[in-house]
């Protein structure tokens, strides 16, 4: 079992959908990350959460300690969301080191 | 505007042969890291360095090494590649002060035939 599981695996939405990613972890952690991945491969680091909510244009992240569950939400959604996102945790159980979940593939449609 | 550069997109090589992966930061991090990333299975880390000539292996170390002789320059190596090692290679860097965020290059995707 992996210690970071996203859900879904894949997904598929029309343009302007709200659309909701979420992660689940099983390990202590001390932060957790949120990354987008275009096609092509780079990767890029969307928010770094250990509590509560962060909103950044279009994109919000919420974390809940207690039920080791995070959610990324992308609000209007638009063709240009199209990616992988990627949930990852820093945990002291493995000396602060990323663990990241498989990802989730998102294709928002015109 | 670009911060970590990987000097190969797409490589293909042949079974046995020597492989390198050049990664440069230009922004001053003390950490960089070598990830493999596969269908299925997310990042894995190969190695990591804290500092210059420094290194630490990761998850899954065996069939690679690495160098660092400058600070802003990781390098993984493949002695001998082999078809299993065929993947996307992508490299971080992050700041030691910082809040641990990590920048990504833009990944190399080996072939090994």
């Amino acid at each position: 079992k992996n210690e970071v599981e996203q859900s879904p695996q894949n997904l598929t939405a029309q343009e302007g959908e709200f659309i909701t990613i979420n992660c689940s972890y099983s390990v202590g952690i001390s932060a957790l990350h949120w990354l987008q991945q275009h096609p092509g491969g780079g990767i890029v680091s969307l928010f770094m959460l250990s509590s509560g909510k962060k909103k950044h244009g279009r994109l919000i992240a919420t974390i809940n300690i207690q039920e080791k569950h995070s959610s990324l939400h992308i609000t209007a959604s638009h063709p240009r969301d199209s990616a992988v996102y990627i949930c990852a945790v820093r945990s002291p159980l493995y000396a602060d080191k990323l663990i990241f979940g498989t990802g989730t593939r998102l294709q928002v449609f015109p | 505007d670009v911060k970590v550069t990987q000097s190969s997109r797409y490589l293909v090589k042949r079974t046995g042969e020597k492989v390198f992966l050049e990664c440069v930061q230009d922004m001053d991090h003390e950490n960089m890291f070598w990830y493999r990333q596969d269908p299925g299975l997310g990042l894995r880390l190969i190695y990591f360095s804290y500092d210059v000539k420094m290194k630490e292996k990761g998850d899954i170390p065996e069939g690679y090494s690495v160098s660092r002789e400058k600070k802003e320059r990781f390098s993984l190596i493949l002695e001998s590649a082999s078809t299993n090692q065929t993947s996307m290679y992508l490299c971080a860097s992050s700041s030691r002060t910082g809040a641990n965020v990590l920048t990504f290059g833009a990944g190399s995707r080996l072939t090994v035939l």
